[in-house]
Formats: C-alpha cells, structure tokens, sequence
C-alpha cells in the first residue's frame, strides 16, 4: 500500500517552455502532498505544500508565479514549471500525506528529471 | 531553516559486515525523526519514523535510535547484503504540528554499498 507515481520520469524541455509533472497518490487520498526539489549532491529541499482544493504554500525564495501548484482531488497534484530556464533543471519530487490524525508519514513517488535546453 | 547532518556522506562494506551512520540535527524534545531508503531509480521508502526520545525500532536487519535530548539518531544495518546497497535519508519534522504544517528537512544522505 500507500504508492505514490509521479509522470513522467524524466523530462527535456527547450528554455521558454513549460512542464507539467503530475503526482499521485494510488492507493490512498492525500490530504497534503508536498514538492521538493534536489539539486545535485544537495539534499531534497521542500518547495512547496498543498492541500486539496486550496492554494499551495511556498517556501522562502520559491517563486509561486514559475512553479504553479494544483492539488484539484485528493489523489491527484500537479507542478508546472513555467517558462523554465536551465537553471531550473532539476530533480522534482512529490511526496503525499494521508493526514491522519498522529501520522507524520509521507510517502514519496519516484521523481522527476526535468532538463531544460 | 534546521541543519541536519548525515555523516558518513558515503561508505562501502563488504557483505556480512554490520555498518551504522548518524544523523545530527538540533535538539530538541519537540520532533520526530524519518529514516527513508532510497534505492536509485525508486521512490524513496519510509523505514522509521520515531517521536520520542529513546525510542528504539527495528525492521528485520536494521535497526535506528532516537535522542531528541542531544540531537541524533544512529541507523544499524546488521549484516549488511548486496541488497541494502542505498541511499539513507533522515528527516526531522516538527512533532507538535500536523497536517501541512508537518514540514521535513532532509539531510544529504549517506550512501551505502554492499560489495559482495
């Protein structure tokens, strides 16, 4: 139980392009999904939360208006990187929460490698 | 923005050899502590999450600790095989918040390789 998939698994992209990723919890509804983002040889750094049917919270110094955040059901959260330079090359990944009471788990999808040319 | 360090940031061991990493993070009475293996390519897989200092858990071969108090958790792998061969990721999250407000900080990670 508790899977989470995220598509596609690796993407290329010319700079000026947008990208969607596409999170998703299979077996379970997720109140919470959160996005990270781990550049090479650094830790995974959390970029954003979300829960269904509202907007997503950012982090310091993550711009909401280049990384758009939709969590529209309880199963489904979307980012898409908007306009991407190379410097948004990275690795993106979703994890969701059930968000039970006294749970902290988070279960995690495979990630994303997002190349921007 | 919490520090945490994993050390060591990679090892190799041959199979059989029993191993252990740390995971240092500020103290605090007030967290609870993820251990996640990543394998390459995969999702990485909840192993631990402890909330109380002291707190002791173990899944078949390996086996972690918790002290809030002093800040670390060790992860133990007992006879490590091939199979371990991953990264181990530890993650303090706040424990008197939930729901969108329970925020993990990860540290970088210690890689393991199980030579056979």
């Amino acid at each position: 139980g508790a899977v989470v998939s995220q598509h596609p698994s690796w993407v290329i992209c010319k700079s000026g392009t947008s990208v969607k990723i596409e999170c998703r919890s299979l077996d379970f509804q997720a109140t919470t999904m959160f996005w990270y983002r781990q550049f090479p040889k650094q830790s995974l750094m959390l970029m954003a939360t979300s829960n269904e049917g509202s907007k997503a919270t950012y982090e310091q110094g993550v711009e909401k208006d280049k990384f758009l955040i939709n969590h529209a059901s309880l199963t489904l959260s979307t980012l898409t990187v908007t306009s991407a330079h190379p410097e948004d090359s990275s690795f993106y990944i979703c994890s969701a929460s059930p968000g039970l009471a006294e749970s902290y788990e988070q279960y995690f999808g495979p990630g994303t490698r997002l190349t921007v040319t | 923005i919490l520090n945490v360090e994993q050390s060591p940031q990679s090892l190799h061991v041959q199979e059989g050899d029993s191993t252990n990493f740390t995971c240092s993070f500020p103290s605090s009475n007030f967290y609870a502590l993820h251990w996640y293996r990543w394998e390459t390519a995969k999702s990485p897989e909840a192993l631990f999450v402890m909330t109380l200092n002291g707190d002791e858990k173990k899944k078949g071969r390996i086996s972690a600790t918790l002290n809030t108090k002093e800040g670390y958790s060790y992860l133990y792998i007992k006879g490590s095989q091939p199979e371990d061969s991953a990264t181990y990721l530890c993650a303090p999250g706040p424990l008197n918040s939930g729901g969108s407000n329970y925020k993990l900080t990860f540290g970088k990670g210690t890689l393991l390789t199980v030579n056979p």
